[in-house]
């Protein structure tokens, strides 16, 4: 079946530390893939997304490259700052006909930024 | 994106009882979902809510513990019955909008 896989957190960078959270998926045919942001106490907030392979999306310095090839979407960014403290979540969808149908989500990694 | 609200934002309940979650859209959209985030742990989907039919329910998820309505293309409800513990989690729900999920705040829900 589909599915998502986030490395294990927390992770714990210093500001102005590059970031890398990695994410592998298994799905057949070619899923639409997305990284949520999730801040404390608040609900999710779409961070970016990329619909085929080799489609970069970004958003907010954040970037991440829909790899075929070795089934990836690792999350990156060059330099992260103390309000990029949050819970990511990496997801696949295998909707169709215009919409994106349900969203198969990763565990999750908490990121930790300190001053 | 459709902006979407939820009422109420968090809830203390008593086990046994039920609440009714409440989702609002700005658009008219064609899919509404509702997820459960259980403490510490990632998004699993309850169900797909239907205009107009029945809401189709994930493996997992009966109609009787969380019946679903979808009167119109802007709203939706999740009623939590019967509530026990092991249900206190974060409700949300979300729209299909331009091929992309966008999220509610979520209901913070508490069972004691």
């Amino acid at each position: 079946g589909n599915s998502v896989t986030q490395m294990e957190g927390p992770v714990t960078l210093s500001e102005e530390a590059f970031l890398t959270i990695n994410c592998t998926y298994t799905a057949t045919g070619y899923p639409s893939l997305f990284w949520y942001v999730q801040y404390p106490g608040e609900g999710l907030q779409l961070l970016l997304k990329a619909t085929k392979a080799d489609d970069k999306g970004s958003n907010k310095g954040f970037e991440a490259t829909y790899r075929k090839e070795t089934t990836s979407f690792h999350l990156e960014k060059g330099s992260v700052q103390v309000s990029d403290s949050a819970v990511y979540f990496c997801a696949l969808s295998r909707g169709g006909s215009g919409n994106t149908g349900k969203l198969i989500f990763g565990q999750g990694t908490t990121l930790q930024v300190k001053p | 994106s459709a902006v979407i609200s939820q009422k109420p934002s968090r809830d203390i309940c008593q086990r046994g009882t039920s609440l009714t979650i409440q989702c609002q859209v700005d658009s008219q959209v064609t899919m509404m979902f509702w997820y459960r985030q259980q403490p510490g742990q990632s998004l699993t989907l309850i169900a797909t809510a239907n205009q107009g039919s029945e809401a189709t329910y994930e493996s997992g998820f009966v109609i009787d513990k969380f019946p679903i309505s979808r009167p119109n293309l802007t709203f939706s409800t999740l009623t939590v019955s019967n509530m026990s513990p092991e249900d206190s989690s974060i409700y949300l729900c979300s729209d299909d909008y331009t091929d992309t999920q966008y999220f509610g705040p979520g209901t913070r829900l508490t069972v004691l």
